[in-house]
């Protein structure tokens, strides 16, 4: 079975306090990974998909890496509008695997 | 480009009574659709998907049911709600790129 497991499970951080959020995973083969940033009561937006290991993708403030084993989204110089819940996800590979699988995600709050 | 409509935004129903949220795509055709459930303290919960008309695949025995009448509509039903059917109820297609959420619809069930 599909896991995915993000942490830490909420994080504050001052303005400008760079850091990290985690999503380890267990898939039987991986499509891709997933990122996605989610304001309270709105759907999830796209943020990132990694395919490969080594793998790095960056927009703004954000970047996102991945292993084998986990994702790392790593937070440089943070503003307050960067608060938002970040939810990982992986699609296994192999035909006819169309779902995600979602982390419950990270709550992010950077202050001011 | 492609865009995904949701509704109602928000819906508060009494327990017992019939659910209907419909969830329609622009600018794309044949999509794979998804309703996902998102409960407090829980992560996204695949209810259904459809790659077609008229095809729906069930993730979770529940009380709800799917049903996709045209290429790029989406409904979600549920004859009897229950108090546990309350969420954020997402509708998603898929790309080559990722997956497209709509904005949700936020169920009370009271």
């Amino acid at each position: 079975e599909d896991q995915v497991t993000q942490s830490p499970e909420a994080l504050r951080l001052q303005e400008g306090e760079s850091s990290s959020l985690n999503c380890s995973y267990t898939v039987s083969g991986l499509r891709g990974l997933f990122w996605y940033r989610q304001d309270p009561g709105k759907g999830p937006e796209f943020l990132f998909t990694l395919y490969s290991a080594g793998e790095e993708k960056e927009k703004e403030r954000l970047k996102a890496t991945l292993t084998k084993k986990e994702s790392f989204l790593h937070i440089t110089a943070p503003k307050p509008e960067d608060s938002a819940t970040y939810l990982c996800a992986v699609q296994p590979a192999g035909a006819g695997s169309y779902q995600l699988t979602f982390g419950k995600g990270t709550k992010l709050s950077v202050i001011p | 480009s492609q865009t995904i409509h949701q509704w109602p935004a928000t819906l508060v129903q009494p327990v017992g009574s019939p659910l209907s949220l419909e969830c329609t795509v622009e600018g794309t055709s044949n999509p794979n659709l998804y309703w996902y459930r998102q409960a407090a303290g829980r992560g996204l919960q695949l209810l259904f998907y459809s790659v077609g008309i008229g095809q729906i695949s069930s993730e979770v025995p529940q009380n709800l049911s799917a049903s996709r009448p045209q290429d790029r509509q989406f409904i979600l039903s549920s004859k009897k709600l229950l108090l546990s059917d309350s969420g954020f109820y997402l509708c998603a297609h898929s790309t080559p790129y990722g997956y497209t959420f709509g904005s949700g619809t936020r169920l009370t069930v009271v």
